[in-house]
């Protein structure tokens, strides 16, 4: 969707490196959610933020919130195979649908 | 063990056949969606359901049906009107959290082909 923009489109990171992936929206976010995907898979809930300057971790994945820029980053830390995946955004402009960023693909080398 | 589960992992259609995707949950979520995912593209809302008997069009209805006659289950039928079905489809649930917004949960999909 042109509304939600993520950024990059994909990534090749060295095993241990850290990483961020921004979703950038052009239109007032009433909450942000993030989600992994595995290929061919359906997606597994990450966290979901709401407030402005709102931080939320799990395990080494940190997301933020940034209310002024309607822009949330996702980051890794010290990556592992296990992160590789599509990192998908979904906003929620306030009506009871989401609507998605086209998602970054994460390579994770060993 | 509570989930959802959609059926079958991989579906074949042939030229001017309708076909169905099933989707089942036993969370006990009143709201239930279907997406369709392209290469390259977000997911896109083809329709959803806030309760029993009643469900919306969402940005890509056209072409496909559903139903909700029961709180487990939101199939989905692809129609012969439906040119470009080739994709993969998820469904999803939601149930509000304890901040008071929804969270969808996703099924594992099904990847349709046409023959």
């Amino acid at each position: 969707s042109q509304e939600l923009e993520q950024s990059p489109q994909s990534l090749i990171v060295q095993e241990g490196k850290n990483l961020t992936i921004n979703c950038t929206s052009s239109k007032t976010l009433y909450g942000l959610y993030w989600y992994k995907q595995k290929y061919g898979e359906g997606l597994i809930f990450l966290m979901m933020l709401q407030k402005g300057g709102e931080e939320k971790s799990h395990e080494k994945i940190t997301a933020k919130l940034d209310e002024k820029k309607q822009q949330s980053s996702l980051h890794i830390t010290a990556s592992q195979p296990s992160h590789a995946g599509i990192y998908l955004c979904g906003a929620d402009y306030g009506g009871n649908k989401l609507v998605f960023g086209a998602g970054t693909i994460l390579r994770v080398k060993s | 063990d509570g989930g959802i589960t959609q059926s079958p992992k991989y579906l074949f259609r042939k030229e001017g056949q309708n076909v169905t995707l099933s989707c089942e949950q036993n969370l006990n979520h009143d709201a239930m969606y279907w997406y369709r995912q392209d290469p390259g593209q977000g997911l896109r809302l083809i329709y959803y359901s806030q309760i029993v008997n009643d469900f919306q069009k969402g940005d890509i209805a056209e072409g496909y049906s559903v139903s909700r006659e029961k709180k487990e289950s939101f199939p989905l039928t692809v129609t012969s009107a439906q040119k470009n079905p080739t994709a993969f489809y998820l469904c999803a649930s939601s149930i509000v959290g304890r901040e008071g917004k929804e969270t969808q949960y996703f099924g594992p999909g099904t990847r349709l082909l046409v023959l």
